[in-house]
């Protein structure tokens, strides 16, 4: 089993809908959650990260932490095809050694369709 | 400011060639990682640096690569006898330190062919 699991899609959506990313994790020494967002032929950029179980919002951004399931989620409200791009999911360690290795699943990819 | 920057952009080699590939990072930061990510995967951690030593290179598959940053700043990743496996994009992000709280910033990769 992979540390981190993320359905590829690719996921189709209209304009204006709410998406929904989703990845799974099986070591609950991460406790440190990302989302990157990356478009085609580009690095990575960081979108939102979290430490601790919950909600938070950033925007049209939500992004949703359960621990006790390790399962994370983001949420984008009211999508726009400048939304169109793979999206990431990211967990590291908390803290200590290797904390600064990121742990990435296979990234989602997204298109909105106008 | 500027961002990471990669150089090639692209690289198209022969298997059994030699290649290196460089990453500029952010000015001031301290700590630089490389990622190679392959096709239709997430980026796989390669090497960490914290200032000019590899404080983990625990990512690297094989003693064909090899990566240095001798002055602290400008990180070249080396890999010897390139195989047809080793074609990927080859990433490169810094931070200011190796705090996980500080953001990655990533550069935008060396797509790598090896033919």
């Amino acid at each position: 089993q992979k540390e981190v699991e993320q359905d590829p899609g690719p996921l189709s959506v209209p304009e204006g809908a709410i998406v929904s990313l989703n990845c799974t994790y099986s070591n609950s020494a991460f406790q440190y959650f990302m989302w990157y967002r990356q478009y085609s032929r580009k690095g990575p950029e960081l979108l939102m990260y979290t430490y601790s179980s919950g909600n938070k919002e950033d925007g049209r951004f939500t992004a949703q932490v359960d621990k006790s399931s390790k399962y994370i989620s983001l949420f984008i409200r009211d999508s726009q095809p400048s939304d169109s791009a793979t999206y990431l999911c990211a967990i590291s360690p908390y803290s200590g050694a290797g904390s600064y290795q990121l742990t990435f699943g296979k990234g989602t990819k997204l298109s909105v369709i106008p | 400011g500027a961002g990471v920057s990669q150089t090639p952009s692209n690289k198209v080699t022969e298997k059994g060639k030699y290649v290196e590939l460089r990453c500029d990072p952010i000015s001031g930061h301290t700590a630089l990682y490389w990622y190679r990510q392959s096709l239709g995967q997430g980026p796989e951690f390669l090497i960490y640096f914290q200032g000019t030593g590899a404080a983990d290179d625990s990512g690297l598959p094989n003693d064909r690569f090899f990566a240095v940053r001798p002055e602290g700043s400008v990180s070249t990743l080396k890999i010897q006898r390139t195989e047809r496996g080793d074609s990927a994009v080859y990433l490169c992000a810094s931070s200011l330190t190796r705090d996980n709280k500080e953001t990655q910033y990533f550069g935008p990769g060396t797509r790598l062919l090896v033919l």
